[in-house]
């Protein structure tokens, strides 16, 4: 079936670095989501992709979806020690039927620490 | 956008015991999805939950060990029958919104 895989799978940066996820899928993403999970939280949608080489930015936030549609990436411009967390690019795959419609398909995840 | 209300928050459980956790939604919603996540790991969907028909089960999970009831479109549970210390793990329920997925707080298990 189709994985979606996450590097790094931990990183640890300076406040005041940049960050950057990498996603990367077997199959072509009909779309890509991305979500943040603090630590003890649940995860939260932060945007959605659908578009071939499609960039969007939320403030210190870059999401760009690859031209293929098999990779993403999420890059953090001056982490700052809120950004903590686990950040998971996603798939919402189209419906196939009544029984999978609207599941997410989530990627493996990458935890990013900073130091203060 | 859902607001997601998922009880209990946490729970130690003996091994062999079952818990059921519940979650209620504040709108109606027509499926209700169940998640696992392990210790540092990513969600794995266990199941869909759907009114007024059997739970849809993904690959590796099975009705016998998750049963789910989904008894309107506001609410559904979720045991975890005949609990080993494997089984210890954070379950989200999730609803889908028009893009986005919304997720209640959810349940840490610990099985000993």
């Amino acid at each position: 079936g189709q994985q979606v895989m996450q590097i790094p799978q931990y990183q640890h940066v300076q406040e005041g670095e940049d960050f950057t996820t990498y996603c990367n899928s077997s199959t072509t993403l009909s779309n890509i989501q991305w979500y943040k999970q603090r630590p003890g939280g649940h995860p939260v949608f932060l945007i959605q992709l659908v578009k071939s080489g499609e960039v969007k930015k939320q403030k210190r936030l870059t999401f760009q979806f690859g031209e293929a549609k098999k990779n993403s990436s999420l890059h953090i411009t001056a982490t700052q020690t809120t950004d903590v967390g686990t950040y998971f690019c996603a798939e919402r795959p189209p419906t196939l039927g009544y029984s999978s419609a609207s599941k997410i398909i989530f990627g493996s995840g990458t935890r990013l620490s900073i130091r203060p | 956008s859902a607001v997601i209300s998922q009880k209990p928050s946490r729970d130690i459980c003996q091994r062999g015991t079952s818990l059921t956790i519940q979650c209620q939604v504040d709108s109606q919603v027509t499926m209700m999805f169940w998640y696992r996540q392990q210790p540092g790991q990513s969600l794995t969907l266990i199941a869909t939950a759907n009114q007024g028909s059997e739970a849809t089960y993904e690959s590796g999970f099975v009705i016998d060990k998750f049963p789910i009831s989904r008894p309107n479109l506001t609410f559904s549970t979720l045991t975890v029958s005949n609990m080993s210390p494997e089984d210890s793990s954070i379950y989200l329920c999730s609803v889908a919104g028009g893009t986005e997925a919304f997720f209640g707080q959810g349940t840490r298990l610990t099985v000993v």
